[in-house]
C-alpha cells in the first residue's frame, strides 16, 4: 500500500503557457500532500504543503501566483505552473502522508521542460 | 532551520562490498526517512526511522536520536543499489521534510 502517482511523467511546453501536474494517492486518503522541486544533481526543496479543502502553505521564496496548488479531495492535489518560463524547467515531485504517522510517500515525479 | 548533512557525498564500491552512509542533523526530530532515488527519479522509501534500528533484507538503519545521527548500512551491495540515497528529517509539530544533499552510490560489477 501507499502508492502515489503523478501525471504527466514528462511534459514539454512553450514559454508563456501553463502546465498542470496531478498527484494522486491511489490506495489511501492523504491528509496532507507536499510539492517539491529538484534541480539536476541537487537535493529536493519543499515548495508548498497542501491540505484538502484549504489553501496551500508556500515556502519562503516560492511565488504562490506562479505555482498554483489545489487540493480538491483527499486523493488529488494539482500543481499548475502558470506562464511558464525556461527557468521553471525542473523535476517536480509530490508526496503524501496518511495521517497515521509523519512518513511521506513520493510520486514518480514530473519532468517539465519549458522551451 | 534544521541542518541535515550526509556523508560521504560520493561512494564507489565493487559488487559484494558493504557500506555505511551517515546522516547528521542539527536538532531533535520526530521524523527521519531514508530514500533511494533510482535513475528515473523515483524516490523509494527505505526506512521510516526516527529512532531505533530496523532491518530489511540487505539494508538496515539505526537512528540515535539523542546524538542526532542516523546510519544506513548496505551489505553485499549489488549494481542495482546504485543511485542517490537521501536522508530527510522533520521536527516538532511540522510534517515538513528537510532533505540532505544525498550520497551518490555507484556499485561496479
Amino acid at each position: 500500500g501507499a502508492v502515489v502517482s503523478q501525471h504527466p511523467s514528462r511534459v514539454i511546453c512553450k514559454s508563456g503557457t501553463s502546465v498542470k501536474i496531478e498527484c494522486r494517492s491511489l490506495d489511501f486518503q492523504a491528509t496532507t500532500m507536499f510539492w517539491y522541486r529538484q534541480f539536476p544533481k541537487k537535493s529536493l526543496m519543499l515548495m508548498a504543503t497542501s491540505n484538502e479543502g484549504s489553501k496551500a502553505t508556500y515556502e519562503q521564496g516560492v511565488e504562490k501566483d506562479k505555482f498554483l496548488i489545489n487540493h480538491a479531495s483527499l486523493t488529488l492535489s494539482t500543481l499548475t505552473v502558470t506562464s511558464a518560463h525556461p527557468e521553471d524547467s525542473s523535476f517536480y515531485i509530490c508526496s503524501a502522508d496518511r495521517g497515521t504517522s509523519y512518513e511521506q510517500y513520493f510520486g514518480p515525479g514530473t519532468r517539465l521542460t519549458v522551451t | 532551520g534544521i541542518q541535515v548533512e550526509q556523508s560521504p557525498p560520493d561512494l564507489i564500491l565493487q559488487e559484494g562490498a558493504n557500506s555505511t552512509l551517515r546522516c547528521n542533523f542539527s536538532d531533535s526530530v520526530n521524523n527521519l526517512q531514508w530514500f533511494h532515488q533510482n535513475p528515473w527519479g523515483q524516490l523509494i522509501n527505505l526506512f521510516y526511522i526516527p529512532s531505533g534500528t530496523k532491518q530489511n533484507g540487505r539494508l538496515s538503519a539505526t537512528t540515535v536520536a539523542t546524538e542526532r545521527y542516523s546510519l544506513l548500512y548496505i551489505s553485499s551491495s549489488q549494481t542495482t543499489d546504485s543511485g542517490v540515497y537521501f536522508c530527510a528529517v522533520g521536527q516538532g509539530g511540522s510534517e515538513k521534510l528537510v532533505f540532505g544533499k544525498g550520497t551518490k552510490l555507484t556499485v561496479n560489477p
